[in-house]
């Protein structure tokens, strides 16, 4: 298609998994982005790259916490040893350029549910 | 710091106009943006300033003051499908950090 594709697009997982949470972004978009919203929450930033570069990660709220992008595409975000508080929405974004007037173009989100 | 704010609910009725007004500090200024997003969905681009004034786009209008660091979003002739959150972002030296979004609820 020719959205922001994540997946999966639900996850129930137990206490202390691992979890690895995908995001395809739009073809030709060079900035991504992560964010999390939990419920009634607003977005939480976690981490943006440019390329395959990540300028800031300074969202990413533990070291369980990592995200890589590779060939300029495709993301991965990991949740290693997961606990119950990191049950949210994981929302990935992507813009054309990540130029200052450039819109993000979200996709529908992965509902991680820790138990 | 950064640091976003906005009312969490408001109410309107059908046809009505309603202001959602945002404050924000942040280190660097590189715009302004508005999202809608309806529960259980994504969020939507709505509009965009970087610079002071207002910005009409059909029923929706969004103004920026810099100097204040305030923005606001009114919505006009108000419709039931315009009940959702509406999230004020901006962009400081690159990424985009949001606000905690506002809950409109449309009544008849």
């Amino acid at each position: 298609g020719a959205g922001v594709s994540q997946s999966p697009s639900n996850k129930v997982t137990e206490k202390g998994k691992d979890v690895e949470l995908r995001c395809d972004p739009i073809s030709g978009h060079t900035a991504l982005y992560w964010y999390r919203q939990s419920l009634g929450q607003g977005l939480e930033f976690l981490i943006y790259f440019q390329g395959n570069s990540a300028p800031d990660k300074s969202g990413l709220p533990s070291d369980r916490f990592s995200a890589e992008r590779t060939g300029g595409s495709v993301s991965t975000l990991t949740i290693q040893r997961t606990q119950q508080e990191d049950s949210a929405v994981y929302l990935c974004a992507s813009s054309l350029n990540g130029r200052a007037a450039g819109e993000l173009f979200f996709g529908e989100g992965s509902r991680l549910t820790v138990l | 710091g950064q640091n976003i704010d906005q009312p969490t609910e408001m109410t309107a009725t059908e046809g009505a106009i309603v202001q959602i007004n945002c404050t924000y500090q942040t280190s660097g200024f590189n715009g302004l943006f508005w999202y809608q997003q309806h529960a259980g969905e994504a969020p939507t681009f709505l509009s965009y300033n970087v610079l002071d004034g207002l910005e009409e786009k059909g029923r929706f209008s969004s103004f920026l003051s810099r100097s204040k660091g305030y923005s606001y979003l009114l919505l006009k002739e108000l419709q039931m499908k315009d009940s959702a959150s509406y999230l004020c972002a901006v962009r400081g030296t690159d990424k985009l950090i949001f606000g905690t979004g506002t809950r409109l609820q449309v009544f008849p």
